[in-house]
Order: C-alpha cells, then structure tokens, then sequence
C-alpha cells in the first residue's frame, strides 16, 4: 500500500474564496484521484487526475470549478475554486495501486465554507 | 452501468454480537473488483478487502468475514464478536477493468457497536 498525506487536514473558508487541498504519496502512482464527501453522504468521484494532461472530470464537476494539477507521479493538487456553503465536504485524494485497482485513500481534508 | 446498494442505514448492537452488513451491486462486466472500506470517525478511509469476480471464495481475517455470492450479486461482511472500536461507516465498492479503474461506492452503513 502507499503512504498518502494530505493538506490542510482540515479549513474554514469564506465564501467567495478559494482553497488548493495537496496530495503527497510516498511512492510513483499511475492513477490519482479526487473523491468529494458531503456531511452524511458517500464518497463521489471528483476526477481522475492524470500526469502530464489535463484531469478528467466526472459528470457535474467543471475545470472551473474544481482545477487539479498533477506535475509529477507523487503529487497533485484540487482547488476549489468560488466557494460556497453547498462545498463544504471532505475532499479525499485517493491512489489506485496493482492490477486490481485496489485504492487507497489519504486522510482527508474537512472543507468549511461560511 | 454499475450500481452498489448498501441497504442498511444505520446499524446499533451491542458489543460481543455479530453483525452482517449486505452489500449488493449491479454491473454488465463479467470481469469486475468488490471493495470494502471502513470510515471511522476521523474520516481517513481504511482499505479492508478486495474480491476479484473470479474468485467466489470467502475470506476471513480475525474478526471479519466476507461472504460473495455471484448468483444472487451479493459481498456481505460479517464482524464476529463486535467491539466497540468496530463503530465506524462501512463503504462497499465496485470497480470495473474498462473504466478508467473508477470506483462506484455504495451509500454506507454506519455501524454503532454500544459498550
């Protein structure tokens, strides 16, 4: 399994602004994720983000919106971008490993819009 | 397309029960991956399990125990002997090779094991 980190663990954000959330893995991963949680809900996915192209967005999530950055096979980056109430989740990032896709996840970050 | 549905809301025993949580998913692949998860109160999703279509047999490890029936579409997990550290939300999950690896979660079950 990989070791994932990310950061903030956790922010409170004011409407109108915009929060880039890291993910850092301890090894060279293909396959990235980002997963969105909103309170009481499951996991959904966000996008697969993919080195050295642009993301690839689920349907009813936007570049816009949400812009991820992968530079390289350790690392990327989710913003959310505008703010409001309706994002406040958890944002998960989440690292597909071996020929079953078994994912493993990062410890989230709880996203608090005022 | 593929569907998991995880029935049971919220689940409350108390401590020493068992406890089976039901898992049933939907997918046209014949060759697919079942996933579970546990989400404790911290929120960091545990990886506990992954089942290839492939394989029907179960599996056991301590205290939990899967069960995956292909003819009824079924992964259920049983814990044995229910403690209170088990209390968390338990996701079921399905993957299939032609999807870009995504997985489809199922709602949860939150688990409540009582002293």
């Amino acid at each position: 399994s990989a070791v994932i980190s990310q950061k903030p663990s956790r922010d409170i954000c004011q409407r109108g602004t915009s929060l880039t959330i890291q993910c850092q893995v301890d090894s060279q991963v293909t396959m990235m994720f980002w997963y969105r949680q909103q309170p009481g809900q499951s996991l959904t996915l966000i996008a697969t983000a993919n080195q050295g192209s642009e993301a690839t967005y689920e349907s009813g999530f936007v570049i816009d919106k949400f812009p991820i950055s992968r530079p390289n096979l350790t690392f990327s980056t989710l913003t959310v971008s505008n703010m409001s109430p309706e994002d406040s989740s958890i944002y998960l990032c989440s690292v597909g490993t071996g020929p079953y896709n078994e994912q493993f996840f990062g410890p989230g970050t709880r996203l608090t819009v005022l | 397309a593929q569907k998991v549905t995880q029935a049971q809301t919220e689940i409350s025993v108390v401590e020493k029960e068992d406890v089976t949580l039901d898992c049933v998913y939907e997918t046209r692949d014949t060759t697919y991956y079942l996933f579970w998860y546990k989400q404790p109160p911290s929120g960091e999703l545990v990886f506990l399990i992954r089942r290839n279509s492939f394989d029907e047999q179960n599996e056991i490890s301590g205290r939990y125990s899967w069960n995956f029936q292909k003819s009824t579409s079924s992964f259920n997990f049983t814990i044995t002997a229910s403690q209170v550290v088990d209390s968390a939300v338990y996701f079921c999950a399905l993957s299939e090779p032609g999807s870009a690896r995504q997985l489809t979660f199922g709602s949860g079950t939150q688990l409540t094991v009582l002293p």
